[in-house]
């Protein structure tokens, strides 16, 4: 079975700082995708960035970035440069191949401080 | 990039009554979507997985009496709350995806709170 594990509850980060928001994945499908999501208060969830299991550099979207580890089965989000609308809970999230179904971590909430 | 709208945002209905939220894409068209549940400060459970032209797909424990879903048309789905109790009161949200491999959209939820 598929799992998703997301061992930091919470984060805190000042603003304009860097920080590392882990995800480690547990699959035995040699394919796979990686995505991370933002949920703000208001409910919503938004699309970060994905990263596909085959893909030979780490994705970047902006300020955030994956920091894709196969062999140690982790995707830890890394978002540059922290603003203060950075507040959100985030969630890791893994696809098998041929389904559309999302696995989601546990989440962690970042709290970005002046 | 990809929209889904969800309809009603919030809604507060009284035990017993049911409720029907919508959710649509609005620049794509989606064979799939799915239904999603989530309890305040834990993460989303999938409950569904719309079809559209034939029957949802329902995870284990999730009551499909309960729980109708109707996917009509290649840009709506349905969820529908039957005979509503308290411990219905949840986060609803759905997703929808252009494609097989393409990324999930999600709409903006739906707060149902049963009273």
């Amino acid at each position: 079975a598929q799992k998703i594990t997301q061992t930091q509850p919470g984060m805190f980060v000042q603003e304009k700082e860097a920080v590392t928001l882990d995800c480690t994945y547990d699959t035995s499908d040699p394919s796979y995708g990686l995505f991370w999501y933002k949920q703000p208060s208001s409910g919503e969830m938004i699309f970060l960035i994905y990263q596909g299991s085959y893909d030979q550099q780490n994705a970047t979207e902006g300020r955030y970035s994956l920091n894709f580890q196969k062999a140690r089965k982790s995707a830890n989000l890394v978002i540059s440069a922290s603003q203060l609308g950075d507040s959100a809970m985030y969630f890791c999230a893994m696809r098998r191949p041929g389904f559309q179904k999302l696995v989601f971590g546990t989440g962690t909430r970042l709290l970005v401080s002046p | 990039g990809a929209v889904v709208s969800q309809h009603p945002s919030r809604v507060i209905c009284k035990s017993g009554t049911s409720v029907k939220i919508e959710c649509r894409s609005l620049d794509f068209q989606a064979t799939t979507m799915f239904w999603y549940r989530q309890f305040p400060k834990q993460s989303l459970m999938l409950m569904a997985t719309s079809n559209e032209g034939s029957k949802a797909t329902y995870e284990q424990g999730v009551e499909k009496d309960k729980f109708l879903i109707n996917h009509a048309s290649l840009t709506l789905s349905t969820l529908t709350v039957t005979s509503a109790h308290p411990e219905d009161s949840s986060f609803y949200i759905c997703s929808a995806s252009p494609g097989l491999l393409e990324t999930q959209y999600f709409g903006p939820g739906t707060r149902l709170l049963v009273l």
